[in-house]
């Protein structure tokens, strides 16, 4: 596709369910990020993925998070057993070695 | 690790003038990038600039320069002939040069809030 897209745009849980973010990447992009933005803070890494595989999961916030990618494209965020400092927005961006990143528009995560 | 410090929580210019919007980082590598994006409402990052570190030169794009201080790790925006549209949430962020693996990953202030009056 022309840019990254993310879905869905805004989801609201509730507290204890899962929920699965998307992320579609620019064609051709290998290297894929997920990234947390929570309310009044900075952007906080949490994985990175070259083709398929996920070298380092430190960033991860806790195991009730984990994320795949599958083809090298389409990624997927899985949040189980959502908590409230869960709500923020969750940022995908894509990249090709050498050249710039490209941001999705997010996804809004509101757990109540 | 790295570490990106943005000290303005919400600068404010009126149209037509110019800001100057303040970064600091930490870092013990000597080649790297640093970006300013900018984060409208639509949530989406847009980058606004980028400086290269072995590069003495500031970059500059159009209305955006910036002022790169490596020795102080100083990494400000300035914005000229300020918009209504320039008003949004801006990020600075430090990447390496390294390619590879986790260290291609962007390290990313906490933002700075621009409002733009009339």
């Amino acid at each position: 596709g022309a840019g990254v897209s993310q879905s869905p745009s805004n989801k609201v849980t509730e507290k204890g369910k899962d929920v699965e973010l998307r992320c579609d990447p620019i064609s051709g992009h290998t290297a894929l990020y997920w990234y947390r933005q929570s309310l009044g803070q900075g952007l906080e890494f949490l994985i990175y993925f070259q083709g398929n595989s996920a070298p380092d999961k430190s960033g991860l916030p806790s195991d009730r998070f984990s994320a795949e990618r599958t083809g090298g494209s389409v990624s997927t965020l899985t949040i189980q057993r959502t908590q409230q400092e869960d709500s923020a927005v969750y940022l995908c961006a894509s990249s090709q070695i050498n050249y710039g990143y490209t941001f999705g528009s997010g996804t809004r995560l509101t757990v109540v | 690790a790295q570490t990106v410090t943005q000290s303005q929580p919400e600068m404010s210019v009126q149209e037509a003038e110019t800001v100057t919007l303040s970064c600091t980082y930490d870092t013990s590598e000597s080649d790297y990038y640093l970006f300013w994006y900018k984060q409208p409402p639509s949530r989406q990052m847009i980058l606004v600039i980028r400086q290269e570190a072995y590069k003495q030169q500031n970059a500059t794009e159009n209305r955006f320069s910036v002022n790169f201080q490596k020795a102080a790790k100083s990494f400000s925006l300035k914005i000229s002939d300020s918009q209504l549209g320039d008003a949004a949430m801006y990020f600075c962020a430090y990447r390496s040069r390294v390619n590879t693996g986790t260290a291609s990953k962007l390290t990313f202030g906490t933002g700075t809030r621009l409002q733009v009056t009339l």
